[in-house]
């Protein structure tokens, strides 16, 4: 089975701490997402990358960088969180082609 | 940026009933279209997705595509209190290896 895991399930940081989210892929796959999801907003990319050190920015990447030492994982860096940074984080892999996303479990990030 | 538009419901149909979810989007080279199932607290996971102009059909849904008109939708057929959730239309745009996705729309089956 596809399987996509997360770190951690629930996080509460104070504001200007460096947070890490982790996300580790068991298939192989080439590409790995970062999205948060707002309410009304749906989700949106922050990050994605296509290879090892390989990453490209998404539609809202300001005030997030990530890390793809390997290829099985994947990692959000928060450098100095915000309370505006308070979200569900919600990581995602896929093959190289087309086809779906495959989820992990979420990480409900609050920023205080 | 490319963008898909989904009504936020709640859309409430009774048990047994069919459920239509719509979504139109802004990209006419827009490749392949995905509906997501979303719980409560849960992650998106998939329904199934659509290439080619038509219908598409598994078990209970059916998805519709229509990329003359840019609008692809998802009906539900005997619609089950199972199926009360939100359900997130997603778009692979040209030359792009991540999904839009819409806002969603929350389904509510009443019994």
């Amino acid at each position: 089975d596809v399987k996509v895991t997360q770190s951690s399930r629930y996080l509460v940081k104070r504001t200007g701490e460096k947070v890490f989210l982790e996300c580790v892929q068991d298939m192989d796959h080439e590409n790995m997402f970062w999205y948060r999801q707002d309410p009304g907003l749906g989700l949106r990319l922050i990050y994605f990358s296509y290879d090892v050190k390989m990453k490209e920015k998404g539609d809202i990447p300001e005030g997030y960088s990530v890390s793809r030492e390997k290829k099985e994982r994947f990692s959000l860096i928060l450098e100095s969180a915000s309370t505006n940074q308070t979200s569900m984080y919600l990581c995602a892999s896929h093959p190289s082609g087309i086809g779906e996303l495959f989820f992990g479990e979420g990480s409900r990030l609050t920023v205080l | 940026q490319k963008e898909v538009e989904q009504n936020s419901g709640p859309l409430s149909v009774p048990e047994g009933a069919i459920a239509s979810l719509n979504c139109t989007y802004s990209d006419r080279g827009s490749q392949s279209f995905f509906w997501y199932r979303q719980y409560s607290g849960k992650s998106p996971e998939l329904i199934m997705f659509i290439y080619s102009n038509g219908d598409k059909e598994d078990g209970r849904f059916t998805a519709q595509l229509n990329k003359a008109s840019q609008y692809v939708s998802l009906l539900i057929r005997d619609s089950q209190p199972s199926d009360s959730a939100t359900y997130l239309c997603a778009v692979r745009d040209t030359g792009r290896r991540a999904l839009t996705f819409g806002s969603g729309t929350r389904l509510q089956v009443q019994p």
